[in-house]
């Protein structure tokens, strides 16, 4: 089992650019979440998701997408990256949000 | 929604003294209480957790207790280590929902 697996390890983007983070799990896990962690913030929900097609906001959503076409995948896009947005990204999952989430091992994005 | 506070930011103590980290939650109705603990550039893993019909938790050297007519709880760990230097977060989920919030974080220095 590869458990939650996130890519990019690193990214460095300009304002305005777009990208896609990458989230997979093969735990067959239902609820699957992104947070944000910023020094002194802890760790902020951005969104998530109970299952394939189904999406939910978290607390700070604004410039962020998500989809769930399967069970396996959860991928996070900013759409216009602002360095606001500069942050350490973390992927989770877990069968229930009552349940261990296991994180990814985190992305690093720095916009310039 | 679901607002969490935790004290102390940093906490620094001497190799097999207790730590004692608290938070406190806003919604009344939150039912489950992880903590995580974060070693330094690591993933945020889950350490113990409670829930609401519990009163303590224990496993080890480490204990949760929770008090839900003041909306606190509290992690405790006993015969500290400098292994157990870590950032630890507290988290609440939301009564009836699908979120877990967290805390901001505990930077614990267990110091030889």
């Amino acid at each position: 089992n590869a458990g939650v697996t996130q890519t990019p390890k690193f990214q460095v983007l300009k304002t305005g650019q777009s990208m896609t983070l990458q989230c997979a799990q093969d735990m067959n896990h239902e609820y699957m979440s992104w947070y944000r962690q910023d020094p002194g913030m802890g760790l902020r929900l951005i969104h998530y998701s109970v299952g394939a097609g189904i999406t939910d906001q978290g607390e700070v959503p604004n410039g962020y997408n998500v989809s769930r076409s399967t069970t396996e995948d959860f991928p996070l896009r900013l759409l216009s990256a602002a360095p606001s947005q500069t942050s350490v990204y973390f992927c989770a999952s877990s069968y229930s949000v009552l349940d261990t989430q296991y994180f990814g091992p985190g992305t690093r994005l720095t916009v310039l | 929604g679901e607002n969490v506070e935790q004290h102390p930011s940093t906490l620094s103590v001497q190799e097999g003294d207790s730590a004692v980290i608290k938070c406190t939650y806003s919604d009344s109705a939150s039912n489950y209480f992880p903590w995580y603990k974060q070693e330094l550039g690591k993933r945020p893993q889950l350490i113990i957790d409670i829930r609401s019909n519990v009163g303590e938790k224990k496993d080890q050297r480490i204990a949760v207790t929770l008090n839900k007519t003041a909306k606190h709880f509290s992690l405790h760990i006993t015969e500290t280590q400098p292994e157990d230097s870590a950032v630890y977060f507290c988290a609440a989920r939301e009564g009836g929902g699908n979120k877990l919030t967290f805390g901001t974080g505990t930077q614990l220095k267990v110091e030889l």
